[in-house]
Formats: structure tokens, C-alpha cells, sequence
């Protein structure tokens, strides 16, 4: 089973951030979050991850809560391209690091 | 650079036919994945080989799925017996090597039995 808990749809609106959240509230110290999204028909595609700390690249921001058990993926200026399917994993630093997906957020950006 | 690719993009096979589906990941990543993903829901895992051999196929539903990949590269996905509930996307993701480094996924390959 994920270990993952999202909301199943959302929508925001052209320009306005996006913030999806998940919860994981079972997650381990060693323990990674990832998030990937997936555009109808094509493979998911790689967002940014993170452990402890904060993290943003050119795509998004992630905030991850001091205790761990839930975190929020920001896209600062949603665009109509963003519509997509959101996915939060939970990866061990051990095993095979083979992904669990739960069913995803679909969020859809609104013109 | 080149993404992974996988072939064919879309297969119609009988019941009771057998198939294969190709992957061939990014040049120089060792690991490589296969999911399985069914319409509204999320990727489920099939099997992971790191270089040669599959590290875990735990995913594997039963014995009528097998995937191969000789050389550490190529990978195919073989289904015999093919059943309708088989029908569904199947994704190859490869990754730079054996760790928590993110997956790049192929467009997949979308597999329909009549």
C-alpha cells in the first residue's frame, strides 16, 4: 500500500500558486519524499524530492513540516500545462527504492 | 539527451497470445524498473533489475510475466498466455544507479487484449 494520503482533485486558477499537499504521517528518519506529476498519455515525470529540509528548483517548491508527517509541493505560477496528474512517494534509502504510487492529486489549472 | 524509449507504443493482442515489450533505457543507468499502470490509478511496480539481474520482482502478478536483460541495458517485458485483465500501460523507468536517485520514466506501452 502507499504510504502516501493525497487529496483527489484540486483546482487553481492561471497564475496563482498551487499548493498540493500529502500526508506521511508513517515516514521513516531515512526516508526521502518525492514528488513526480503526469500529463494525460505520457510517463510521470520527475519533480523535485527532499528529506529534511526545504527545497526548490526551476519547477517548484517543496515544504516539508519539522516532524515530517506531511508536505506541500508549491507551484509558484500554475500554467494551463500544469494540468496533470500529482504524484507524493515516500522512498527508502534501502531496498530496491521501488516507487508506491498511491492514485495522485489531478489538478486542474483553470484560464 | 535521448529519454528512455519503449516499443511498441501500442499492442493489440488476442486472449491466449503471448507478447513482448521493449524498453531500452538512458544510456549508462543501471537500474531499471518496470510499473504497470491500469486506467485511474497510479503506476504499480513489476520488477527491478540492477545491471543484469532482477533485483525484485515481487510485483510480478504471477508466472505468466517474465522480463529479461541480458546485457544491463535492453530490457523486454514478456507476457505468454495474455488474459483481458492484462490489458493496461505499461512504464520502463530507468534510474543512474542502485540508490533513492530519481526515476526517468518512457512513455510506455499500451497494451490491449481482445
Amino acid at each position: 500500500d502507499a504510504k502516501t494520503t493525497q487529496p483527489t482533485s484540486m483546482d487553481c486558477a492561471e497564475g496563482r500558486a498551487a499548493n498540493l499537499p500529502c500526508n506521511h504521517s508513517t515516514i521513516s528518519g531515512n526516508e526521502y519524499v518525492y514528488w513526480y506529476r503526469q500529463i494525460h498519455s505520457q510517463g510521470p515525470q520527475y519533480i523535485i524530492h527532499g528529506l529534511k529540509n526545504n527545497e526548490t528548483n526551476e519547477m517548484a517548491s517543496l515544504i516539508i513540516t519539522e516532524d515530517r508527517k506531511s508536505s506541500t509541493l508549491i507551484l509558484p505560477h500554475a500554467t494551463l500545462r500544469d494540468t496533470a496528474v500529482y504524484y507524493c512517494i515516500v522512498i527508502t534509502t534501502s531496498g530496491t527504492y521501488k516507487y508506491i504510487f498511491g492514485t495522485g492529486t489531478r489538478l486542474k489549472v483553470l484560464a | 539527451g535521448a529519454g528512455v524509449s519503449q516499443t511498441p507504443s501500442n499492442k493489440v493482442t488476442e486472449k491466449g497470445k503471448y507478447v513482448e515489450l521493449r524498453c531500452d533505457p538512458i544510456s549508462g543507468h543501471t537500474a531499471l524498473y518496470w510499473y504497470r499502470q491500469s486506467l485511474g490509478q497510479g503506476p504499480e511496480f513489476l520488477i527491478y533489475f540492477q545491471g543484469t539481474g532482477a533485483a525484485d520482482d515481487s510485483g510480478l502478478p504471477n508466472d505468466r510475466f517474465f522480463a529479461v536483460r541480458p546485457e544491463g541495458s535492453v530490457s523486454t517485458l514478456k507476457i505468454q498466455r495474455t488474459e483481458r485483465g492484462d490489458s493496461a500501460v505499461y512504464l520502463c523507468a530507468s534510474s543512474l544507479m542502485q540508490g533513492p536517485y530519481e526515476q526517468y520514466f518512457g512513455p510506455g506501452t499500451r497494451l490491449t487484449v481482445t
